[in-house]
């Protein structure tokens, strides 16, 4: 069955230190990832994507994203981290590649930073 | 460039009743996503319209159904509520089949609280 995974649940950490936001999913096929952002009482925003190519990704804010295929996993991470990053992330998959849209969501991570 | 709109914003309904959840998608864009999120099952995809067809669907009952207009504008419609139904209920629109980046913008949401 298709599953994503986002290991930890809440993840506090100090402004300016590093970041790394874990997520797994189940099956090694091909795939399409994405990381999401969730702001308190908005939609989600895209943070960035893994279509094809290089493995690690950059997106905005600062955040990339390294593929790892034999792992399968796509772990976000973040070298210094500001109070502004403080939201829900979300690690989605699309094991579609039709070019429809439907995506499988991770149960998502908090991010608390910590002034 | 108007991002994608929800309405409405907030909503409360009483067990049994039926409910119209309305999405604009933003201007170009012919796909409109729908999802659910609730604190216990996370983000779950419901399903998609492309040109006024259902292109995918996810796993909920038929009480839950959508459509699309010609101008993209799309809606769902939930029957019979249940206290289950109490969610954010999330609308995402892309450009489509034409677009491969796969790059879905997300509305504010609407949520939908169940008496």
């Amino acid at each position: 069955a298709q599953s994503v995974t986002q290991l930890d649940s809440q993840v506090p950490v100090f402004e300016e230190a590093p970041v790394e936001l874990r997520c797994n999913y189940s099956s090694s096929v091909s795939v399409y990832l994405f990381w999401y952002v969730q702001y308190p009482n908005q939609g989600l925003q895209l943070l960035l994507k893994y279509l094809s190519g290089s493995t690690l990704v950059k997106g905005i804010n600062g955040f990339e994203a390294e593929f790892n295929k034999s792992q399968t996993s796509f772990h976000l991470r973040k070298p210094s981290v500001h109070i502004s990053d403080t939201a829900e992330y979300f690690c989605a998959v699309s094991w579609d590649q039709t070019g429809a849209n439907n995506l499988f969501f991770g149960t998502g991570t908090r991010l608390t930073v910590i002034p | 460039k108007a991002g994608v709109t929800q309405t409405p914003r907030y909503l409360i309904k009483t067990r049994g009743q039926q409910v119209t959840l309305s999405c604009s998608p933003i201007s170009g864009h012919r796909s409109v996503s729908w999802y659910q999120q609730t604190p216990g099952q996370g983000l779950q995809f419901l399903f998609e319209y492309f040109s006024e067809t259902q292109r995918n669907k996810g796993n909920f009952p038929g009480r839950f159904s959508g459509r699309q207009f010609s101008n993209s504008r799309s809606e769902m419609n939930v029957s019979t509520l249940e206290l289950g139904d109490s969610a954010l209920y999330l609308c995402a629109s892309s450009l489509g089949l034409a677009d491969y980046s796969y790059e879905q913008y997300f509305g504010p949401g609407t949520r939908l609280t169940v008496t």
